[in-house]
């Protein structure tokens, strides 16, 4: 399995542009988070899904954020507009929710999306 | 509410000298344990994970961690550190209910020749 696929995995956009990062999961898992991460707060959850339904969007951030996932196979993360304090590294990650004492709760993180605006 | 704590931000230690990070959390039911490691510019990669059983685990690239319930901890070692183990280490605990994962802080492991 090639493991869960980001896109771009570098985008540098200027203050009020919209942006757009997608992700693929892991075929058959039916979990999928939306992180960010910066230096000053960390690793922050912002979204995930299961079965494709939001289940707990409490982490995002502002009305500016929003997310998706029309199928099992995609995802999008989008903020319009932009600001610089979205400059960060977003990462999507995917799990299955088996039975306990197989992959558990255990989720599989793509390379992350490194987002700069000017 | 459930939470995972690294007490230390940064740890530098010799190539070649042990290593322990340190791991706390607060679960009120048996927690679903893993430790990940980051290196630079890249993703999360999972190290070991514990569920069940033997409550020493065995990882990836010689790491290992022991789960002590009576402490509260899951604390990550490895007998001898290696230049390329320079990284960021997130404890992590799994919400079984929710699918989520509670990560702590991190711990930033720097190697000195």
């Amino acid at each position: 399995d090639a493991g869960v696929i980001q896109s771009p995995r570098h985008e540098v956009t200027e203050m009020g542009q919209e942006v757009t990062l997608r992700c693929k999961p892991i075929s058959g898992h039916d979990y999928l988070f939306w992180y960010r991460q910066t230096m000053m707060r960390g690793l922050e959850l912002l979204i995930y899904f299961n079965n494709n339904v939001p289940i707990d969007d409490s982490g995002m951030p502002e009305d500016r954020f929003s997310a998706k996932m029309p199928n099992a196979s995609f995802s999008t993360l989008k903020i319009q507009p932009s600001e610089p304090r979205d400059s960060a590294v977003y990462f999507c990650a995917s799990s299955l929710m088996g039975l306990a004492g197989g992959s558990y709760n255990e989720q599989f993180f793509g390379p992350g999306t490194r987002l700069t605006v000017l | 509410a459930q939470s995972v704590t690294q007490p230390d931000i940064h740890i530098t230690v010799s190539e070649g000298a042990s290593l322990e990070l340190r791991c706390n959390y607060s679960y009120g039911a048996t927690p679903y344990l893993f430790w990940y490691v980051q290196s630079p510019g890249q993703g999360l990669q999972l190290l070991l994970k514990y569920f069940s059983g033997d409550t020493l685990v065995q990882g990836i690239k010689g790491f290992e961690a022991e789960f002590k319930r009576s402490q509260s901890s899951f604390n990550l070692r490895k007998p001898s550190v290696h230049w390329s183990d320079a990284a960021e280490y997130f404890c992590a605990v799994g919400s079984g209910n929710t699918g989520k994962l509670i990560f702590g802080q991190g711990t930033t492991l720097q190697v000195k020749p």
